[in-house]
């Protein structure tokens, strides 16, 4: 069955590092997603892209993130100078309308130290 | 305001009942979904339902929404060890595609 996956699984970096945390989404899919979950706290919606634009975006999402689907398979969070408030687990997800169902990867344990 | 709290905010029964889990939310909605979450790992998604259906069943899931309650339920029978996760709740912000609110989430404990 497809899946989405993420790389790498855990990445440990120092405050004021950029960086690149990597999803594949399901092969078909058109809506990719990027949200976090802090430890302990609820799962929150950070982007959402479509048509290699983003269709929306939370608070959280400023200037300090990005994101790109550089080829035809990859969708990128890039987190430019990263603050200890970063620490969270990132997930991605893909859907494929007209089907709303949300299909998110394993996540990235994102450590700044 | 907060979409998508659940209750209880933990569960602890024994294996072979059955658990129950209720959110609610506070606008209107496209559909509600329920995951389960094991503990630091991936959300996995488990049953969505439309705002214009009223119940749903997959496997031993069933989910009902009250959409004039603004609330859901999630009811898990008879219950396993393997049930144990963290349940979340959440809804699109706008239409089917956006982004997801979740709520706090209920941990759900299954005695053996």
């Amino acid at each position: 069955e497809p899946e989405v996956t993420q790389t790498p699984s855990h990445q440990v970096t120092q405050m004021g590092q950029e960086v690149i945390l990597r999803c594949v989404p399901i092969s078909n899919h058109l809506y990719f997603y990027w949200y976090r979950q802090i430890l302990g706290q609820k799962v929150e919606f950070l982007v959402s892209f479509y048509n290699n634009e983003i269709s929306e975006k939370s608070e959280i999402f400023d200037d300090q993130f990005s994101v790109e689907r550089p080829d035809g398979s990859n969708f990128t969070l890039k987190i430019r100078s990263t603050k200890l408030e970063d620490s969270a687990m990132y997930f991605c997800a893909s859907i494929l309308p007209p089907f709303d169902t949300q299909y998110f990867g394993p996540g990235t344990r994102l450590t700044v130290l | 305001s907060q979409q998508g709290e659940e209750d209880p905010q933990a569960l602890s029964i024994q294996e072979g009942e059955n658990a129950t889990m209720n959110c609610s939310y506070k606008t209107s909605i496209n559909n509600l979904q329920w995951y389960r979450q094991n503990s630091g790992r991936g959300l996995v998604h488990l049953i969505l339902i439309r705002s214009n259906e009223r119940e749903k069943h997959s496997g031993r899931l069933r989910v009902t929404l009250d959409t004039s309650k603004k609330s859901s339920s999630l009811l898990i029978t008879a219950s396993r060890a393997a049930d144990t996760a963290s349940y979340f709740c959440a809804t699109p912000s706008g239409g089917g595609a956006d982004g997801l609110t979740f709520g706090k989430g209920t941990h759900l404990i299954i005695q053996p």
